[in-house]
């Protein structure tokens, strides 16, 4: 059963810290990694891909990918008391496998003032 | 360009009640999902749609059907309500990432 794991926090930074958020997962031919951000009693967000490995940069937000490690993060600078929220990872099934993303159940980040 | 579209967003229903929760998308994806959020418990699968004319079970199908009407709209159907159903829904489209309307709180009594 393809599986992604994350750990379910809560993860607790001080503002202006760095945030890691980690994620494996087990389907090795997978090839589309998402972070999606979900605030409480809201629907999730997608806030970043990567598909390649290597470092993904937009502003604050850096996603990591080793396919080799099978581990996807996803690293927040500067982190805000508005960037307290769950943080979803999910992985697209290898082209020509199902429709069906798999995701983790989420990290929950709270960012202190 | 509204995304994905659900209605209603809360609805309080009694046990062996039934509804259906509607869902729309305006971005031409072929792939829809319905998903149930509970506690704890993560994003579970109910039902997808590959593409227009297709659907099937996910991990939770059991008290559900639904309908994908066109290539737009996708529906959820609770035929007999019971209050392990009480949930948050959510619908996804999706070409590559998932695109998720803003959801449905339902609680059965």
């Amino acid at each position: 059963q393809k599986e992604v794991e994350q750990n379910s926090g809560p993860l607790s930074v001080p503002e202006g810290a760095i945030a890691s958020l980690n994620c494996t997962y087990s389907d090795r031919g997978s090839q589309s990694f998402f972070w999606y951000r979900q605030y409480s009693g809201k629907s999730p967000e997608l806030i970043m891909f990567i598909y390649s490995n290597g470092d993904k940069e937009d502003g604050r937000f850096t996603a990591q990918l080793n396919k080799a490690s099978q581990y996807v993060s996803l690293l927040i600078r500067d982190s805000q008391p508005s960037d307290s929220a769950t943080y979803l990872c999910a992985v697209n099934p290898p082209p020509g496998g199902s429709y069906i993303p798999t995701f983790g159940r989420g990290t929950s980040l709270i960012v202190h003032p | 360009n509204a995304g994905v579209t659900q209605t209603p967003k809360f609805q309080v229903l009694k046990t062996g009640q039934s509804m259906t929760l509607q869902c729309a998308q305006d971005m031409n994806h072929n792939s829809m999902y319905w998903y149930r959020q509970d506690p704890g418990m993560g994003l579970r699968l109910i039902y997808y749609s590959a593409s227009e004319g297709t659907t099937d079970k996910g991990e939770v199908p059991n008290g559900y059907n639904v309908s994908r009407l066109n290539k737009r709209e996708f529906s959820l159907r609770l035929e007999s309500a019971a209050p392990s159903q009480t949930s948050v829904y959510f619908c996804a489209s999706r070409y590559n990432e998932q695109f998720f309307g803003p959801g449905t709180r339902l609680t059965v009594l």
